[in-house]
């Protein structure tokens, strides 16, 4: 069964440096998702993205937040400048169609903001 | 505004016997409802859904979810716990735009 891949699973990142975390979505999906955990507790939502630009996002998707699709597989979450209360669990997930369908995750990229 | 409560932070039950996982939502229009697992270290893997249709959906691992509409409830249960059913699982709605997830329940099964 295709899968969501995210890398690297672990990135520790000194405060206030840029981080990138990637994502391969599933190859024919066309919503993409990026999701914040912290600490195993509540699954946040941060932003949405379809038709190469974002559909929704949350209050905590401010201006130091940025998503890009740079080709045709990968799909990129960018913190411009971390902090420490941005150390999470960081998913990414994918669709098909929206709706009804249920979201497919990957197994996420640990951000520890030192 | 959308929303989804999970009351329980934590359920323990016994291997063998039934469980329930409570779920409430609140949602503009018709709900998609979801339930997910999530494991250590991994990502969130979907159990059910509910869309239309019959209120009992059926899902992986022998898990099954009652929607009930007047009180917005979609509560996950299994007839049979087993051990390795302990996890953490989270309950979900969608709405126009997004998914909102519970703050999660984890479920300890004892042997």
């Amino acid at each position: 069964e295709p899968e969501v891949t995210q890398t690297p699973s672990h990135q520790v990142t000194q405060m206030g440096q840029e981080v990138i975390l990637r994502c391969v979505p599933i190859s024919n999906h066309l919503y993409f998702y990026w999701y914040r955990q912290i600490l195993g507790q509540k699954v946040e939502f941060l932003v949405s993205f379809y038709n190469n630009e974002i559909s929704e996002k949350s209050e905590i998707f401010d201006d130091q937040f940025s998503v890009e699709r740079p080709d045709g597989s990968n799909f990129t979450l960018k913190i411009r400048s971390t902090k420490l209360e941005d150390s999470a669990m960081y998913f990414c997930a994918s669709t098909l169609l929206q709706g009804g369908q249920p979201q497919h995750f990957g197994d996420g990229t640990r951000l520890s903001i030192l | 505004a959308q929303s989804v409560a999970q009351p329980e932070d934590q359920v323990n039950v016994a291997e063998g016997n039934p469980l329930t996982v409570k779920c409430t939502y609140s949602v503009s229009g018709n709900p998609y409802l979801f339930w997910y697992v999530q494991y250590p270290n991994r990502g969130l893997q979907f159990l059910l859904k509910y869309i239309t249709g019959d209120n009992l959906v059926k899902g992986s691992y022998g898990f099954e979810a009652e929607f009930n509409k007047s009180q917005t409830s979609f509560h996950l249960k299994k007839p049979s716990a087993l051990v390795s059913d302990s996890a953490l699982y989270f309950c979900a709605v969608r709405g126009p735009q997004k998914v909102t997830f519970g703050t999660g329940t984890k479920l300890q099964v004892i042997p």
